[in-house]
């Protein structure tokens, strides 16, 4: 167990609609981050956020956001979901530097039908 | 730009055989390099890293991986395969402007009795 918690652990929509993925980090880590894992794409990094502040986009789609609260929790939104959608959603946090290691969360798992 | 090539995608060991994973790394300087597993339905674990203090890193289940600069490899190793090894293996890289990961496509490792 990381310490790194994802909820929820599935998700099924439809195309067109919003989801919200939460995230909360291992405690005292100041940083989280966002990756999505495809089967044609591979483990791609989204977005990181460090004590509140966004620090680094990858590549997020425009219809994809994220925040990260006071409570240093973080949430990941996507609208607009098309089928190509459809992955495993993994946080990670770690406590801040460059080289700290990043602790991954269980992923949350999104069909879009 | 900082990526890395994970040469085999797929490798069939038999339990009690020496494992060895591939991976090889593009970059300018230094790189911090990861191996990661991720066993099936699971989140991503930290193996071991290399952040320049020692080019022989011991990891976790006796993996090890050594970093060789002149052949810009960091390959991955264990004596003796266990069955519990079946999994997938990222090798990943931080740029050194950066804090993200950057993923390889992955090595299925399977383990035969």
């Amino acid at each position: 167990d990381s310490g790194v918690t994802q909820t929820p652990k599935h998700l099924i929509t439809a195309t067109g609609q919003r989801v919200t993925l939460r995230c909360s980090p291992r405690s005292g880590d100041l940083s989280v981050y966002w990756y999505q894992q495809s089967l044609d794409q591979g483990l791609q990094f989204l977005i990181q956020y460090y004590n509140g502040e966004e620090r680094a986009k990858g590549n997020i789609l425009e219809r994809f956001s994220a925040q990260q609260f006071p409570d240093l929790h973080s949430e990941l939104n996507l609208s607009s979901l098309e089928l190509g959608d459809s992955a495993l959603y993994f946080c990670a946090s770690s406590a801040s530097g460059r080289e700290d290691t990043q602790y991954f969360g269980p992923g949350t798992r999104l069909t879009v039908l | 730009a900082q990526s890395v090539t994970q040469l085999d995608s797929h490798v069939s060991v038999s339990e009690g055989t020496p494992v060895l994973l591939r991976c090889n790394y593009s970059s300018s300087y230094s790189p911090s390099l990861f191996w990661y597993v991720q066993h099936p339905n699971k989140g991503l674990q930290l193996l071991l890293k290399y952040t320049s203090a020692a080019t022989l890193v011991k990891g976790i289940n006796g993996f090890e991986a050594e970093f060789k600069k002149s052949e810009t490899s960091f390959h991955l190793t264990k004596p003796s395969a266990h069955m519990s090894d079946a999994a997938e293996y990222f090798c990943v890289v931080i740029p050194p402007s950066g804090y993200a990961l950057n993923f390889g496509k992955g090595t299925s490792l399977l383990v035969t009795p």
